[in-house]
């Protein structure tokens, strides 16, 4: 059973405008969410994230917004650019709790277009 | 700049060869984890260890097994590679104590078994 959903497979956006990718999670033992881009022929990397307390979390172009009671998360690209092409992944771990570890569990994926 | 590091980047190999995906990080980092990728699909932990000489078994059964002799080193082995073994395996580590957990990723392995 798929605990975190991205089910947009691809999106694709003018250059200067905004991107929003969108992400839905099932598990409410979940606290922390995070989100990697990947390139083509490249390990994912990190890009931002959000605690359960927080509804937002910004950096620079990147906004990440978190919508406890809808289990819902998204993640704001303004302006895109074409760098910005890639797929990117949502993923999710519970808290801390005495010891235990931090495991992530991703969606499969959206793959953003930007075009020029 | 994240220094986790896979070898071989791409490997080709028949039915019933051993292979040992190598993976080494020079962040000094306690947690290593191998994940399985196939495309358009979720990444799937299939082992982590939190340091030397502890390993464990991820939520995605797997016929691979992994070592940490040492804190940098966190090899994959297939003892019978096998066609359904195809797919990118993706290296990462993380540092201890850390919240969330960043993990940091290599560039993968991607396998083909014919």
């Amino acid at each position: 059973d798929q605990q975190v959903k991205q089910n947009s497979p691809s999106l694709s956006v003018q250059e200067g405008r905004i991107s929003i990718l969108n992400c839905d999670y099932t598990n409410s033992m979940f606290d922390y969410f995070l989100w990697y881009k990947k390139y083509p022929a490249e390990g994912p990397t990190f890009l931002i994230s959000i605690s359960s307390i927080k509804d937002k979390n910004e950096d620079g172009r990147f906004t990440v917004f978190l919508n406890k009671s809808a289990k819902h998360l998204s993640l704001h690209i303004v302006p895109s650019q074409p760098g910005d092409s890639a797929v990117y992944f949502c993923a999710a771990s519970e808290g801390y709790s005495g010891g235990s570890n931090y495991k992530l569990t991703f969606g499969k994926g959206t793959l953003l277009t930007v075009n020029p | 700049e994240a220094d986790i590091y896979q070898t071989p980047r791409y490997l080709v190999i028949g039915t019933g060869k051993k292979i040992t995906l190598e993976c080494s990080q020079t962040m000094g980092h306690d947690k290593m984890y191998w994940y399985q990728q196939d495309p358009g699909m979720e990444l799937h932990l299939i082992h982590y260890s939190y340091g030397v000489n502890s390993t464990e078994k991820g939520d995605l059964s797997s016929e691979s097994t992994v070592s940490r002799i040492r804190t940098e080193h966190f090899p994959l082995t297939l003892e019978s590679a096998r066609p359904s073994h195809t797919s990118q395996y993706l290296c990462a580590s993380s540092e201890w104590g850390t919240v969330p957990d960043e993990q940091y990723f290599g560039p993968g392995t991607r396998l083909t078994v014919t």
